[in-house]
């Protein structure tokens, strides 16, 4: 099983100010089929489901504000909040999306500073 | 607008069973692969299993294989989950997801059923 440890476990953040989450993979998450990195990332608040934010490592989901951007490659990822807003105090969670069993990091708190 | 609403969690004995299902509107359900996602209480995300769009593959958790089952009925939207042998660790709110089309994560949540297993 691919083993995702994410790091932070809780940051804070000043508004306006970038966050950084990192996600770091057991093995590498290179899809064969398309030499892509599989690898996704989600936003959960307090008491919702999680919505999905980043897959393929970089790409937004529809309606995602272009402030989060997702980076990296291998077996080290990147979520970046470019200018934290009020709205984005959440969990974040990394998930790679290459094979079964599917598996998430344990997810970062992102809180004001 | 997607839509999944989920149903038939509730509070359990060890050893027991429970049947979560899930109701789909807002897409079209039959050309989606769709996944049960689980958070015990004040924890993260556990993939539990997958089903393709037609019903004939099937992947699981290693920690629910030969105790669940995941089935869907297209001509009524639904997906569902058959939850047998229930253990104290599978406390956990269960979210119906749709699967992103060419990518196994998860691009439409329910809100989710919290299922108990307690004596």
């Amino acid at each position: 099983d691919i083993v995702m440890t994410q790091s932070p476990d809780s940051l804070a953040v000043s508004l306006g100010e970038r966050a950084t989450i990192n996600c770091k993979s057991s093995q590498t998450v290179l899809h064969s089929s398309t030499n892509k990195d599989c690898l996704g990332w989600y936003q959960q608040k307090p008491g919702q489901p999680p919505k999905l934010l980043i897959y393929w490592t970089s790409i937004r989901h529809s309606g995602v504000p272009d402030r989060f951007s997702g980076s990296g490659s291998g077996t080290e990822f990147t979520l970046t909040i470019s200018s934290l807003q009020a709205e984005d105090v959440a969990a974040y969670y990394c998930q790679q999306h290459c094979s079964t069993p599917l598996t998430f990091g344990g997810g970062t708190k992102v809180e004001i500073k | 607008e997607v839509q999944l609403v989920e149903s038939g969690g509730g509070l359990v004995q060890p050893g027991g069973s429970l049947r979560l299902s899930c109701v789909a509107s807002g897409f079209t359900f039959s050309t989606y692969w769709m996944g049960w996602v689980r958070q015990a209480p004040g924890k993260g995300l556990e993939w539990v299993a997958n089903i393709k769009h037609e019903g004939g593959e099937k992947y699981y958790v290693d920690s629910v294989k030969g105790r669940f089952t995941i089935s869907r009925g297209n001509a009524m939207n639904s997906l569902y989950l058959q939850m047998n042998t229930l253990r104290a660790e599978d406390t956990a709110v269960y979210y119906c997801a749709r699967v992103l089309a060419g990518a196994s994560l998860f691009d439409f949540w329910g809100q989710g059923t919290l299922v108990t297993v307690s004596s």
